[in-house]
């Protein structure tokens, strides 16, 4: 079955204690994101990889790290955790859009992560 | 940066109503999505759309490039469609690469029977 696969579902952890949340995908996809959602601000997206070790910036990337070794996971980093940081995090992958052409493809989403820094 | 703007931000409607969620953009796009996340949290991708049209069973999205500006039509409601429903776009990149989406707030509805 394609899927995406996020661990953990939930997690409940400290200020300063570092964790990574994982995100595996086993569709051969070459785009992967990693977005966070909150009440009144809706999804945003942290970072994304358009390909092994390509990675780059989305719109609030301050406080998380990712790396992308290989294709299927996409690991998502934090690596001293703030209560600000307590949101649900949703990873996401695609196919990778053809450069300069419009054949974007439907994204795949986790069943997201639910942490809470306190 | 684009700004995304969907409306309306709630919408309560009796089973059966055709219902229209709107959604407008900023700046130019190369692709825009509608997504649907259930009360589980859950988000799935019901469309991606660059022109024109598309239908899938009781929904119908479409897209104004010119006037920046999409719909998403729900025929016959059913109250299996309360979800919220996100409108997200991929800006033109002048690079002609992937650029991340640019999300709107959502449209909570809620189908009653």
């Amino acid at each position: 079955e394609a899927q995406v696969t996020q661990n953990p579902r939930y997690l409940i952890t400290v200020t300063g204690k570092k964790l990574t949340v994982t995100c595996s995908q086993n569709m051969n996809h070459e785009y992967m994101s990693w977005y966070r959602q909150d009440p009144g601000l809706g999804l945003r997206q942290i970072y994304y990889s358009m390909n092994v070790e390509v990675t780059d910036k989305g719109d609030v990337p301050e406080g998380y790290k990712v790396s992308r070794k290989e294709k299927r996971n996409f690991p998502l980093i934090l690596e001293s955790p703030s209560p600000n940081q307590t949101s649900l995090y949703f990873c996401a992958s695609s196919l990778y859009p053809a450069s300069g052409g419009y054949s974007y493809n439907e994204q795949f989403f986790g069943p997201g992560t639910r942490l809470t820094v306190l | 940066k684009n700004e995304v703007e969907q409306s309306p931000q709630n919408l309560t409607a009796q089973e059966g109503e055709f219902i229209t969620i709107n959604c407008s953009y900023s700046v130019g796009i190369s692709a825009l999505h509608w997504l649907q996340q259930h009360p589980g949290g859950g988000i799935v991708s019901l469309f991606m759309l660059s022109s024109g049209k598309k239908k899938h069973g009781r929904l119908i999205a479409t897209i104004n490039i010119q006037e920046k500006h999409s719909s998403l039509h729900i025929t016959a409601s059913h109250p299996r469609d309360s979800a919220v429903y996100i409108c997200a776009v991929r800006s033109l990149s002048s690079g002609g690469g992937a650029d991340g989406l640019t999300f709107g707030k959502g449209t909570h509805l809620i189908i009653q029977p």
